[in-house]
């Protein structure tokens, strides 16, 4: 059965601070991964990254695959309290326009 | 950008009643849309996948007959989720497939509650 877990589930900071959220994934047929922020209502896109070992960078995001290790980290420096949020990882089933949902990691960014 | 709009974003119905959930795509054409429930402190759940002129495919798990999906043109899919029951209340967004060079562009999601 295919499967995307992340981690940790819960995670509280203080600004400043920098993070590392994971998410490995069991997929048979993998296209993409993709990582999002959820606040109030819909996700908000991140990253889609496709290839192994090449980072991505957005501001003070970052993320990188890992296709042999089947994993994918997200790191956000000098984190804001704006960054609390959900953080949803997800991977694309080729062939199917399909996405499978990692279990989010909650994010709490402290003042 | 691509936009998908869902409507309505909330709505409060009785129990035994169904909800109509809209999700239509404005500027650009959408084959495959995608309705997710999600609960509270949880991720999305791929409850069924709409495809344009042709039958949902619904995940395991997941009544047809109560969450009836039609997807009757290429920019509009509908969830009506028949006979409401409060556990049927929760957070459901549509997604949709093109739009964008990244994959989904979601809607605003429905929060749905059931009294």
């Amino acid at each position: 059965e295919d499967k995307v877990v992340q981690s940790p589930l819960s995670l509280v900071v203080h600004e400043g601070d920098t993070v590392t959220l994971n998410c490995s994934y069991e997929v048979t047929n993998f296209r993409s991964l993709l990582w999002y922020k959820q606040e109030k209502k819909a996700p908000t896109f991140l990253f889609m990254l496709t290839s192994s070992g090449i980072e991505k960078k957005s501001g003070r995001l970052s993320s990188i695959l890992d296709k042999k290790e089947l994993f994918s980290i997200l790191n956000i420096t000098a984190t804001q309290t704006g960054d609390s949020a959900i953080y949803l990882c997800a991977v694309e089933v080729s062939g199917t326009y399909k996405y499978i949902f990692g279990t989010g990691t909650r994010l709490k960014v402290l003042a | 950008g691509a936009v998908v709009s869902q409507h309505p974003s909330r709505v409060i119905c009785k129990s035994g009643t169904s909800v109509k959930i809209e999700c239509r795509s404005l500027d650009f054409q959408a084959t495959t849309m995608f309705w997710y429930r999600q609960f509270p402190k949880q991720s999305l759940m791929l409850m069924a996948t709409s495809n344009e002129g042709s039958k949902a495919t619904y995940e395991q798990g997941v009544e047809k007959d109560k969450f009836l999906i039609n997807h009757a043109s290429l920019t509009l899919s509908t969830l009506t989720v028949t006979s409401a029951h409060p556990e049927d209340s929760s957070f459901y967004i549509c997604s949709a497939h093109g739009g964008s060079s990244y994959g989904y562009t979601f809607g605003s999601g429905t929060r749905l509650t059931v009294v």
